[in-house]
């Protein structure tokens, strides 16, 4: 199966900066079929990104994917209060389907 | 609306069985593959097991074969996930997801999400 390991951990940014996430795969994702979700404490996840880069419905532009292979990153331009949540990744080009372990945006 | 709601969720003693439900509204459910997704209390999303849209394929995370079946019933816009000999790590919340087969043809990423159902499992 593919391992997807995401860094760092925990990124404390304040409001209005920068965020950038990473998702490694222990081995080339077929298609770039990776996904990014969003998850606030207590609420189901929320599809932001698929296919590597492609934007969800309703997702604002300040949320970008890029990435191929085994290596995809999650921008995040400006925080807004509400970004501060938990990330995760996911592949679905290889069953069985894999989940990174998540990275938390924590206000600085 | 596209709209999930699980229910089931229960306290279990371990070796146990439940059973999780599904509801589904604001889409053609019969069209879409389903999943079930579990997270343990402050750990990550983990895959636990597919459907295709008429219930004749499943698939199944090597950690729950042989212990829980997924199923369907398409009359009732409703997913199941029996579980049988329940574990302490299988503790977990429980979320139903669909499959945007559609966008894939196939395997593909899960565009809606339910709110997700509590199962502890202790004596």
């Amino acid at each position: 199966e593919i391992v997807l390991t995401q860094s760092p951990g925990t990124l404390s940014l304040s409001p209005g900066e920068r965020a950038t996430l990473s998702c490694r795969a222990s081995q080339s994702v077929s298609s770039s079929f990776l996904a990014w979700y969003q998850q606030n404490p207590g609420q189901a996840p929320r599809l932001l990104i698929y296919d590597a880069s492609s934007r969800a419905t309703g997702i604002p532009d300040r949320f970008s994917g890029s990435g191929s292979g085994t290596d995809f990153t999650l921008t995040i331009t400006r925080l807004e209060p509400e970004d501060f949540a938990i990330y995760h990744c996911q592949q679905y080009g290889n069953t069985p389907w894999t989940f990174g372990q998540g990275t938390k945006v924590e206000i600085k | 609306e596209v709209q999930l709601v699980e229910s089931g969720g229960d306290l279990v003693q371990p070796g146990g069985s439940l059973r999780l439900s599904c509801a589904a509204s604001g889409f053609s459910f019969s069209s879409y593959w389903m999943h079930w997704v579990r997270q343990a209390p402050g750990k990550g999303l983990v895959w636990l097991s597919r459907i295709n849209s008429d219930g004749s394929s499943t698939y199944y995370a090597d950690s729950v074969k042989g212990r829980f079946t997924i199923s369907r019933d398409n009359a009732k816009n409703t997913l199941y996930l029996h579980m049988n000999s329940l574990r302490a790590e299988d503790t977990a919340v429980y979320y139903c997801a669909r499959v945007n087969v559609w966008h894939c043809g196939g395997d593909c990423y899960n565009d809606y999400w339910g709110q997700g159902t509590l199962v502890t499992v202790s004596s």
